[in-house]
């Protein structure tokens, strides 16, 4: 089984729905993120949490929303989703800080219709 | 917002050729990662370099992080097929959040 497993693989959905991503752990890391890529622009940050209290916006957190409903459960949800939220979406966790390893899911491809 | 300029975005070469692809910022890097994606999968780490002038090697593939750790390159010698995928370099620039390079997508032609 995978270490970081992400729910829903592939979904497709219509403008304005409510969508919500789910991640979860058996890493046993404190560290959480949620990553969106899009092709020629990388991965950018969403949101991250270092532990179930600790929730902080990434560079590009507006129209998403974030829940640490434990320490191995980190969900994305998008209120309202609009057409250029189509994306692939990955979670991650990190033991360290600074330089420590991410390990990623296998990514949450969406596609707002 | 402090930016990672990689080059090429697109490289195509024959199997047993060497190359290298380029990270770059104007900013001063505390540590660099370099991750490699396949298709359907999230990147997985290569390596993490922390000091200026720092080689590592792993296998065919060295890594090298610049004396100013502004800038750092990839070379791979003899690639082969398996070498193909996407590159990404990732820098944390004094805090814990990472910045990801636009990516190398590289193809190895048998």
């Amino acid at each position: 089984d995978a270490d970081v497993t992400q729910t829903p693989r592939n979904r497709i959905t219509k403008t304005g729905k409510r969508i919500m991503l789910e991640c979860s752990q058996t890493k046993g890391h404190d560290r959480m993120y949620w990553y969106r890529q899009d092709p020629g622009l990388g991965l950018r940050l969403i949101y991250y949490s270092f532990d179930v209290k600790d929730i902080n916006k990434g560079e590009i957190s507006d129209g998403y929303s974030v829940s640490r409903q434990a320490q191995a459960k980190f969900s994305l949800s998008l209120e309202s989703a609009i057409p250029n939220q189509t994306a692939l979406y990955f979670c991650a966790t990190r033991r360290d800080g600074r330089s420590g390893e991410l390990f990623f899911g296998e990514g949450s491809r969406l596609t707002v219709l | 917002t402090q930016l990672l300029e990689q080059s090429p975005q697109f490289l195509s070469i024959q199997e047993g050729e060497n190359l290298t692809v380029y990270c770059n910022s104007s900013s001063v890097f505390s540590s660099l990662q370099w991750y490699r994606q396949e298709p359907g999968e999230g990147p997985v780490l290569l390596v993490t370099v922390v000091t200026g002038g720092e080689v590592k090697k792993l296998k065919r593939l060295t890594f090298q992080f610049g004396d100013a750790r502004k800038d750092s390159s990839l070379h791979i010698t003899a690639a082969q097929p398996g070498d193909t995928g996407l590159y990404l370099c990732a820098g944390a620039f004094g805090n814990e959040k990472l910045t990801f390079g636009t990516g190398t997508r590289l193809t190895i032609i048998p």
